[in-house]
């Protein structure tokens, strides 16, 4: 089955860059979207298809995705953006989930 | 407004059942494949099962299968989880999710326990 690694933890100062790494083997050919959860909250979806903003997600969140790797990355990181965040892709009918990031902002 | 409503968690013994209900709305309902998302406490989120819109295809993850069975009733916008033979494992907070290859929305979850 396909799996999907990701950083247990990635530290971000205030006002700076965070980026969040989501591996899979050839996951550039696959369609992969991000979701944030914050503690006893149902996960958000921040970016779907790679790249694409749903409506109401701050511009600061951006997506990428080639290779063996895809990127959730927050510019000018908030307090309000510490959570955990998942990567997800479609395979085989189903959900892969990715092993999830907590993302602290310092 | 999307509004997705589970309901049906709780305790139960080990071997027991237990059947989840997701209310649906603010959407076309039966255009949606529908998913089943479980996460432990502490954990990261896991897919349990899905079905087509129409209810004639259903798939489960390995950890469930032969346990639980997914259906819905597009009538009553409502999707069902069966949770049979419950295990210590299945203890989870229980996620409805509509959509295809990712899910714009999400439940607040129903939480089961599976414990004596």
């Amino acid at each position: 089955s396909y799996e999907l690694t990701q950083p247990l933890s990635v530290s971000v100062a205030l006002g700076q860059t965070a980026r969040i790494t989501c591996g899979g083997n050839n996951i550039g050919s696959k369609n992969v979207h991000w979701y944030q959860q914050k503690p006893g909250q149902a996960p958000v979806l921040v970016i779907y298809r790679d790249s694409n903003r749903p409506s109401g997600i701050p511009e600061r969140f951006s997506g990428s995705n080639s290779g063996n790797t895809a990127t959730l990355t927050i510019s000018r990181a908030q307090a309000g953006d510490e959570a955990d965040y998942y990567c997800q892709v479609w395979d085989s009918s189903a959900y892969v989930f990715g092993t999830g990031t907590k993302v602290t902002v310092l | 407004e999307v509004q997705l409503v589970e309901s049906g968690g709780g305790l139960v013994q080990p071997g027991g059942s237990l059947r989840l209900s997701c209310a649906a709305s603010g959407f076309t309902f039966s255009s949606y494949w529908m998913h089943w998302v479980r996460q432990a406490p502490g954990k990261g989120l896991v897919w349990v099962s899905r079905i087509n819109s129409d209810g004639s295809s259903t798939s489960y993850a390995d950890s469930v299968k032969g346990r639980f069975t997914i259906s819905r009733d597009n009538a009553k916008n409502t999707l069902y989880l069966q949770m049979n033979s419950l295990r210590a494992e299945d203890t989870a907070v229980y996620y409805c999710a509509p959509g295809r290859e990712y899910s714009g929305y999400w439940g607040q979850g129903t939480l089961v326990t599976v414990s004596s």
